[in-house]
């Protein structure tokens, strides 16, 4: 298995849809997890962490499922401004962080 | 305002040049990172610092070298040995990794690097 496995898409949806990205990584010992949201040709920018008891943000919803080794990002009511790739990142081994190659999220009208 | 900046935003050389990219942040973090980004790739990590005058090699860093002087400045030079230079660099820090758990990552803008 992939360290940070996701799905690449894109996934093309409406307005005001629902959505939900998983990523699942492969060191069972990871500890810290964060979602990343990256424009075109920007840098990425945190989007939210998550935590073991799962969290929300707004319309988005992020959620831990240490036993199967996931993590997901909901999106309530998508906007025309969510679309962007969507970046899992993992703790490896040791102290650096592994990003997934993200998820491509394409809302339109 | 604290940030990352990294310089230049695009950056043109020869093959068999040596070339250097600047990162510098004012968030007072200690630790720094440095990324490449292909297109339709995730980020890979080059070199990390976690202190002053201290680096590790990530997970793609031959034919890059780094230094650490300056908590404030993580300069990045790619050099000819490197095969692929031509991919978007990206710079950035965090607080550090102290305990169990890691911070996240703020980034600069990146540079994008051309090599011909």
């Amino acid at each position: 298995r992939k360290e940070v496995e996701q799905d690449p898409g894109p996934f093309n949806v409406p307005e005001g849809a629902t959505v939900a990205f998983n990523c699942t990584y492969s060191n069972s010992a990871s500890q810290s997890f964060f979602w990343y949201r990256q424009d075109c040709r920007k840098e990425p920018k945190l989007l939210m962490s998550v935590y073991s008891s799962g969290n929300e943000d707004g319309r988005f919803t992020a959620q831990l499922n240490r036993a199967s080794q996931y993590i997901s990002l909901l999106i309530r009511d998508s906007k025309l401004s969510d679309s962007a790739t969507y970046l899992c990142v993992v703790n490896g081994r040791g102290t650096a962080l592994i990003f997934g190659k993200g998820t491509t999220l394409s809302v339109s009208s | 305002d604290g940030g990352i900046t990294q310089s230049p935003k695009y950056l043109f050389r020869k093959e068999g040049q040596n070339v250097t990219l600047s990162c510098e942040q004012n968030l007072n973090h200690d630790a720094m990172y440095w990324y490449r980004q292909d297109p339709g790739q995730g980020l890979r990590l080059i070199y990390y610092s976690q202190i002053v005058n201290d680096f590790q090699k990530g997970d793609i860093a031959e034919g890059y070298s780094v230094s650490r002087e300056k908590k404030e400045s993580f300069p990045l030079t790619v050099t000819s040995a490197q095969k692929n230079p031509t991919a978007f660099y990206l710079c950035a820090s965090s607080p550090g990794d102290r305990g169990r758990y890691n911070s996240p990552l703020h980034f600069g803008n990146g540079t994008r690097l051309t090599v011909t």
